[in-house]
């Protein structure tokens, strides 16, 4: 099992481009999320997705969109891409509310 | 407001010695908790969790204490070894859903 794989591992992008992250499991779970982590901070949830087929915000959901695409994949899309969005973003997924979360390996974006 | 806290943001043990990292937090409804460890360049991987009807759990090498009355939690180590050395940390759920909210960390470094 490869667990939760994040697509690309860095990306450059200049202000106003925009781009998708991919990320899929293969555990089977019901849930998925996406994180920002910045420097010196811990993760701050931006989607999640706590079934195939319904998506909800978190506490920074402003710039972004998700897509459940199916069980397995959960993408996150910048439509334009700002300097504020220079993060490290994080997918994760869980089989349910009250369990743990698998994390990618992230994925690097910086903006200019 | 809601937050979850760490007392301690950098802790510096002795190979062999017991470590000791602290949160706090201050939403008393949060009914689940868990520790994870992030190591550099890597995702959170999960270490421990704890529901809110227990006060203790024990894992390998690692115990969690949940204090109600003073919304405190700790991750005790024992017997550290250098692969410990990472970043810690604490997340609370209270939404009965998916928001977990994340501290900020706390760097732990094993000395030779």
């Amino acid at each position: 099992n490869a667990g939760v794989t994040q697509t690309p591992k860095f990306q450059v992008l200049k202000t106003g481009q925009s781009m998708t992250l991919q990320c899929a499991q293969d555990m089977n779970h019901n849930s998925m999320y996406w994180y920002r982590q910045d420097p010196g901070m811990g993760l701050r949830l931006i989607y999640y997705s706590a079934s195939e087929g319904t998506t909800d915000k978190g506490e920074v959901p402003n710039g972004y969109n998700v897509s459940r695409l199916n069980k397995r994949e959960f993408s996150l899309r910048l439509e334009s891409a700002a300097p504020s969005q220079t993060s490290v973003y994080f997918c994760a997924s869980s089989r349910g509310t009250y369990n743990e979360q698998f994390f990618g390996p992230g994925t690097r974006l910086t903006v200019l | 407001g809601e937050s979850v806290g760490l007392h301690l943001p950098t802790l510096s043990v002795q190979e062999g010695d017991n470590s000791i990292i602290n949160c706090a937090y201050s939403n008393s409804a949060s009914d689940y908790f868990i520790w994870y460890k992030q190591e550099s360049g890597k995702g959170p991987q999960f270490i421990i969790d704890i529901r809110s009807n227990m006060d203790k759990r024990q894992g390998q090498r690692v115990t969690v204490l949940l204090n109600k009355t003073v919304k405190h939690l700790s991750l005790q180590i024992a017997a550290t070894q250098p692969g410990d050395s990472a970043v810690y940390f604490c997340a609370e759920n209270h939404n009965y859903g998916q928001n977990f909210v994340f501290g900020p960390g706390t760097r732990l470094s094993v000395l030779p």
